[in-house]
């Protein structure tokens, strides 16, 4: 159980668009979702953390303009990147915390496969 | 602040031992275990709670040292498949239950 689902997981855009990642948890309910950036050979970077109806919470240096996320149900969180540049370039890797007395009751983070987001 | 993990990396000849470390300078309610093979998404190993607990899966295991705010990660006769790159990731006491802050990782590679 506790599989974590990520949309798309290549994507290749041209600076100035945006790109909008989904994140889904598939068989447990998550009412918290995180999204890390990893550079190559690099650790997980957290950006944000978002709790299902409410707004995300950033951490320090990180755009909340540029980086918009959406929590809307307890199984679905997106991160849009706007206006992206190259610098934006990265792995953007999602994980979900579900609920006391599931699969995740005593904190633990289930990774999606991640999302390479390539900006030319 | 960022756990500081040891070593940075290690190469073993499958069914050698290893031990990874990870020590934050804060307290800790928890750390947190990951594996990542190259292009992958972490996966996770177990968790460990304070309370000085020990836990194992299969060939793996794990303590908590709770006073010294360390982690050790065991892994005994090592298998081509544990290779990859390990992540401690804890949970300081006092702050959020799940917001993990992860180590700069350990590399582990396992040759025949």
């Amino acid at each position: 159980g506790a599989v974590v689902s990520q949309h798309p997981s290549r994507v290749i855009c041209k600076s100035g668009t945006s790109v909008k990642i989904e994140c889904r948890s598939l068989d447990f309910q998550a009412t918290t979702m995180f999204w890390y950036r990893q550079f190559p050979k690099k650790s997980l970077m957290l950006m944000a953390t978002s709790n299902e109806g409410s707004k995300a919470t950033y951490e320090q240096g990180v755009e909340k303009d540029k980086f918009l996320i959406n929590h809307a149900s307890l199984t679905l969180s997106t991160l849009t990147v706007t206006s992206a540049h190259p610098e934006d370039s990265s792995f953007y890797i999602c994980s979900a915390s579900g609920l006391a007395g599931g699969p995740s009751s005593l904190g633990e983070q289930f990774f999606g496969p991640g999302t390479r987001l390539t900006v030319l | 602040q960022q756990p500081v993990q040891s070593p940075q990396a290690v190469i073993l000849r499958e069914g050698e031992d290893a031990v990874i470390n990870c020590s934050s300078s804060k307290a800790l309610y928890s750390v947190h275990w990951y594996r990542q093979k190259h292009g992958e998404a972490p996966v996770f190993l177990m968790i460990l709670l304070k309370g000085g607990e020990q836990k194992g899966h299969e060939k793996i295991s794990a303590s908590f040292n709770e006073k010294k705010q360390q982690s050790s990660l065991y892994l005994t006769a090592s298998q081509l498949s544990y290779s990859g790159t390990y992540f401690c990731g804890t949970v300081n006491s006092g702050g959020s239950n799940y917001k993990l802050t992860f180590g700069k990782g350990t590399l582990l590679t396992v040759n025949p």
